[in-house]
């Protein structure tokens, strides 16, 4: 079935800090991933992608790591800053089905200065 | 480029009335665009695959007769809320995807609707 949202796990971080949001996906059978930043009241904006036939892939202060073995991804934030304060999502694509997301819980991330 | 619209960004209808979002591709032809819901401090949930010249595909839980989608041109979807209740009022948010290959989707901007 679908993601069913709970309540937002939160996670507080200290500004120049490093951030680390888990997220643990549904289907084994799902072939691409993205991380998606959303700020109150706006639509999801993309962080960064990894493909199943990666482990690891890296862009500007964000890295995506992706262990299929225990179907779990994280994004890891160097220098976190004020700006990043936002709710981040993992959304998965089921193989073959393009566009189609599916979204994980969510993680509200705060920053203190 | 990949722009996706969305319009209204927020509504306010009375209760039992219909109110219609419409979601619009601006830079790219989207054959594929998806709808989803999502209430306050809660996850995206997909409630529907819209498909251009055919009908839109329904997530398991989602009312098709309620929420209507229309996916008439390659670059708009049109959700329409029927006879909406309170307990409709949700950020509603479209993606669309430039074809069934592109794994990648846009996400619109999301419209606020409140059911009075």
């Amino acid at each position: 079935g679908e993601s069913v949202g709970l309540h937002l796990p939160t996670l507080s971080v200290q500004e120049g800090d490093n951030s680390i949001i888990n997220c643990a996906y549904s289907n084994s059978a799902s072939d691409y991933f993205i991380w998606y930043k959303q700020e109150s009241g706006k639509g999801p904006q993309f962080i960064i992608d990894i493909r199943s036939n990666m482990d690891k892939r890296q862009g500007q202060r964000v890295t995506v790591l992706l262990n299929k073995t225990v179907k779990h991804l994280s994004l890891q934030i160097a220098a976190t800053q004020p700006g990043d304060s936002a709710v981040y999502f993992c959304a998965e694509n089921p193989s073959n089905q393009g566009g189609k997301l599916i979204f994980g819980q969510g993680t509200e991330l705060s920053v203190k200065p | 480029g990949a722009v996706v619209s969305q319009h209204p960004s927020w509504v306010i209808c009375k209760s039992g009335t219909s109110v219609k979002i419409e979601c619009r591709s601006l830079d790219f032809q989207a054959t594929t665009m998806f709808w989803y819901r999502q209430f306050p401090k809660q996850s995206l949930m997909l409630m529907a695959t819209s498909n251009e010249g055919s009908k839109a595909t329904y997530e398991q839980g989602v009312e098709k007769d309620k929420f209507l989608i229309n996916h008439a041109s390659l670059t708009l979807s049109t959700l329409t809320v029927t006879s909406a209740h309170p307990e409709d009022s949700s950020f509603y948010i479209c993606s669309a995807s430039p074809s069934r290959a592109w794994a990648e989707a846009f996400f619109g901007q999301g419209t606020r609707l409140t059911v009075v």
